[in-house]
């Protein structure tokens, strides 16, 4: 039963232009809400996140958006770079259990 | 304190056998969660650790998994009688308590059960 759900596999983006990954949740319990982002033989490292009360969270090129009536968050990197490209995840709060989404592979063609 | 670390980085066992792995957390951090990865897929809770007291287990995980964690430092996960579907990343993170849920991971340990 996947409650997090990251439905693009795959995505590619120009340098400098807009990357968006998206992800949808079933549970509308889910409280705080993350990203993070992975390379190859490396753990997953946090990059942003937003609690349930808000709707937008901003840090530097990362943006993320959160939609609760449509259950849908999503990732705003701007400009993207070479350095961006990796899996990221979203993933999603309920009590003490973190629900992870399956991934959206990043490339960023120079 | 370097981060998160996680011993042995791979693992290959034949069917059967017992393996036992150890993660090292962030040293003030109070939080500890076991996570299994296999190919394809994100991360899957496991367990997870409030100081050395193991608060909440998934219901995916059989009575075969072990988790510890004495005196709330370091934490070890056992398999026993490993199955080839045990094969998996197995991935370990800290964090502190609060509103602020930052996990941090470590380099996970590659199991291959043979």
């Amino acid at each position: 039963d996947q409650q997090v759900k990251q439905n693009s596999p795959s995505l590619s983006v120009q340098e400098g232009r807009i990357s968006i990954l998206n992800c949808d949740y079933t549970n509308s319990m889910f409280d705080y809400f993350l990203w993070y982002k992975k390379y190859p033989a490396e753990g997953p490292t946090f990059l942003i996140s937003i609690s349930s009360i808000k709707d937008k969270n901003e840090d530097g090129r990362f943006t993320v958006f959160l939609n609760k009536s449509a259950k849908h968050l999503s990732l705003h990197i701007v400009p993207s770079q070479p350095g961006d490209s990796a899996v990221y995840f979203c993933a999603a709060l309920f009590g003490n259990q973190f629900y992870f989404g399956t991934g959206t592979s990043l490339t960023v063609i120079p | 304190d370097t981060g998160v670390s996680q011993n042995p980085r791979h693992k290959i066992t034949k069917r059967g056998q017992n393996v036992t792995f150890r993660c090292d957390p962030i040293s003030e951090h109070n939080r500890l969660y076991w996570y299994r990865q296999t190919l394809g897929q994100g991360p899957e809770f496991l367990t997870y650790f409030q100081n050395e007291a193991q608060l909440e287990k998934s219901r995916l995980l059989s009575d075969r998994f072990s988790a510890e964690r004495p005196k709330g430092s370091f934490s070890t996960l056992e398999i026993q009688r490993t199955e080839q579907g045990d094969s998996a990343m197995y991935l370990c993170a800290s964090s502190l308590s609060g509103p602020l849920y930052e996990q941090y991971f470590g380099p996970g340990t590659r199991l291959t059960v043979t």
